[in-house]
């Protein structure tokens, strides 16, 4: 089985700094996929970035990038230059090469100050 | 490419009736998953279904069922419904089998 722990149920963050949010995973499988995602208040879940885990380089999208620490069992994403549009609840998620479905961590719900 | 399209958006049903929720992939996309979010249980994993099979399924009661078309379209269906079935249920569609995208999910209420 797999889990996904996100410890920091809420953050904060002044408009055009960076934030860091956390994710520790488990699962005995060698090939998997992680995630984040972010959920507005909108409601629609929308994939932010995701990092194989046979690649040693973090995957980096625009102002958002992850430091995966594989050995740890770490994931985290670093928002920089945040802007008011990037609050939302952010989910960390993950997927097993030979499975379909994602597990998700309990959320982070993200503030952005103007 | 037009993304994952849901229906309805919202739905209020009556304790023991039932319901049928739909979901469109993406074009080309061939995989749907279907998700329930809830405050306390957060998002959990219900069902996917691969060309018209469902592939793996959650641990949800028999009352939530699904099945896919050959057009890939999907439809869950929740059976004599219980006041703590509801949430937002999201679809998601794959076509590589690793990301998913979702939909922007169905509000259902039962009272």
């Amino acid at each position: 089985a797999q889990t996904v722990t996100q410890s920091q149920p809420e953050m904060s963050v002044q408009e055009a700094e960076t934030v860091t949010l956390s994710c520790t995973y488990d699962t005995s499988e060698s090939d998997y996929y992680l995630f984040w995602y972010k959920q507005p208040p909108s409601r629609q879940m929308i994939l932010v970035i995701r990092q194989e885990a046979y690649k040693q380089q973090n995957a980096t999208e625009n102002r958002f990038s992850v430091n995966f620490q594989k050995a740890a069992k770490s994931f985290s994403l670093k928002i920089s230059d945040s802007q008011l549009g990037d609050a939302a609840m952010y989910f960390c998620a993950l997927k097993v090469a030979s499975g379909s479905r994602l597990t998700f961590g309990e959320g982070t719900q993200l503030t952005v100050n103007p | 490419k037009a993304g994952v399209t849901q229906t309805p958006r919202y739905l209020i049903k009556t304790r023991g009736q039932q319901v049928t929720l739909s979901c469109s992939p993406i074009s080309g996309h061939r995989s749907v998953s279907w998700y329930q979010q809830t405050p306390g249980q957060g998002l959990q994993f219900l069902f996917e279904y691969f060309s018209e099979t469902q592939r793996n399924k959650g641990n949800f009661p028999g009352r939530f069922s699904g099945r896919q078309f050959s057009n890939s379209r999907s439809e869950m269906n929740v059976s004599t419904l219980e006041l703590g079935d509801s949430a937002l249920y999201l679809c998601a569609s794959s076509s590589t089998g690793s990301e998913q995208y979702f939909g922007p999910g169905t509000r259902l209420t039962v009272t």
